[in-house]
């Protein structure tokens, strides 16, 4: 069964600190994913891997980057967390790059940015 | 872009009643996928549909995939507590390269009273 790990659960965070939220699966899938879940929102991309070191932006990129050194490990950054960054985030892989395959998610970090 | 929207945003169902939610892309996508958040959890991948007008069954869940492969529906017969939760719809725009990516719509929150 895949496992999608994310480190934390919940994460309280200053505005402008750097927050780092870590992701690791062990179904050595090519995908990853970085969502953010917010009410009424559903879930909204903000970067995706489908390889080693390669990123792309997703629909709202504003404000993140994201490094993926290993093929299991996916890191989302917030360089100067603010507070409308405050949010449910998830993270997924998938096994194909071809959108035909389904998306395994983590339990999701609640980030609050006060 | 690529938009999904998905209606209703909430249905207050009584246990016994029947359910339906509907999935609306802006452009045909490739195949849909349907998951399912319970609350507190995080979205569990529920099936994919490919085919034009494509029906698939899941006990009393009911999966459809539209004509024009721009629509799906998720009916549940004779919901029970069990059946509460959020359910998303997701789909990769067809044609060109998604990397696996996912747009997912804005989910329908089901509450179901006994």
């Amino acid at each position: 069964d895949v496992k999608v790990t994310q480190s934390s659960r919940y994460l309280v965070k200053r505005t402008g600190e750097k927050v780092f939220l870590e992701c690791v699966q062990d179904m050595d899938h090519e995908n990853m994913f970085w969502y953010r879940q917010d009410p009424g929102l559903g879930l909204r991309l903000i970067y995706f891997s489908y390889d080693v070191k390669m990123k792309e932006k997703g629909d709202i990129p504003e404000g993140y980057s994201v490094s993926r050194e290993k093929k299991e490990r996916f890191s989302l950054i917030l360089e100067s967390a603010s507070t409308n960054q405050t949010s449910m985030y998830l993270c997924a892989s998938s096994l194909s790059v071809d959108g035909g395959s389904p998306l395994h998610f983590g339990n999701g970090t609640r980030l609050t940015v006060t | 872009g690529q938009q999904v929207m998905q209606i209703p945003q909430y249905q207050h169902v009584q246990e016994g009643e029947d359910f339906t939610t509907y999935c609306n892309s802006s452009t045909t996508l490739s195949n849909i996928q349907w998951y399912k958040q319970r609350p507190g959890g995080h979205p569990v991948f529920l099936i994919q549909l490919v085919k034009s007008g494509e029906v698939k069954k899941q006990k009393r869940l009911t999966f459809q995939f539209g004509e024009a492969k721009k629509n799906s529906s998720l009916h549940i017969t004779a919901t029970q507590t069990t059946d509460v939760g959020t359910y998303f719809c997701a789909g990769p725009a067809a044609g060109g390269t998604s990397y696996g990516k996912l747009t997912f719509g804005q989910g329908t929150i089901l509450t179901v009273h006994p």
